[in-house]
């Protein structure tokens, strides 16, 4: 089963804008993590924010998480055609440690 | 350190016949998952190893899938019978045990396509 949805499920943009993809869970979290995807490969891990943090950043990547909405962020900016991709938020609650996934954003950068 | 590989890339069968798919993971990593995914959707989780212990198993892994890890290192996945509906992607992905950062490593995936 899917603990997350991701919304939007598609977006386009223009290289250079920014874009934001969200994602909803149902349960209590140990840690939520962000995944992207090249289209037929396997996922490469993005960035992990624990349940106490609220907002995370690497390079271009932004990262907020509010517990209380169970809800979480991913911002890219400045975006380029090579961020192409889909992107999986993933949750791990703990028990056994593996993630479950959410249903995935399909990112287009345009030139 | 290459990476986790998964072997065979692409897999195309016909209905009733058994497939094998095997991981190999990052050496060092003594926890290793199995996941499918399905055009359009996420990876849903199928099982979980900690080395050559077989923890957890999905309800969507079937009395036709069968998994292993016998030494505590490569892993295989089996479906015997196969049916239209198990193709799919199978991930396979790991972590070490104690330590690290929580994040998991894939392979490139292993595509199913049933006749």
């Amino acid at each position: 089963s899917q603990q997350g949805e991701e919304d939007p499920q598609a977006l386009s943009i223009q290289e250079g804008e920014n874009a934001t993809m969200n994602c909803s869970y149902k349960t209590s979290i140990n840690n939520l993590q962000w995944y992207r995807q090249n289209s037929g490969r396997g996922l490469v891990h993005l960035i992990l924010i624990r349940s106490n943090e609220r907002e995370k950043h690497s390079g271009r990547l932004r990262v907020t998480l509010d517990t209380s909405k169970k809800s979480s962020s991913l911002l890219i900016t400045a975006s380029r055609a090579a961020d192409t991709a889909s992107y999986f938020c993933a949750t791990d609650t703990g028990g056994g440690n593996k993630l479950t996934f959410g249903t995935g954003t399909q990112l287009k950068v345009e030139l | 350190d290459t990476g986790v590989s998964q072997d065979p890339r692409h897999k195309i069968t016909k209905r009733g016949q058994n497939v094998t798919f095997r991981c190999d993971p990052i050496s060092e990593h003594n926890r290793l998952y199995w996941y499918r995914q399905t055009l359009g959707q996420g990876p849903e989780f199928l099982t979980y190893f900690q080395n050559e212990a077989q923890l957890e198993k999905s309800r969507l892994l079937s009395d036709r899938f069968s998994a292993e890890r016998p030494k505590g290192s490569f892993s295989t996945l089996e479906i015997q019978r196969t049916e239209q509906g198990d193709s799919a992607m199978y991930l396979c992905a790991s972590r070490p045990g104690q330590g690290g950062t929580g994040e998991l490593f894939f392979g490139e995936g292993s595509r199913l396509t049933v006749l």
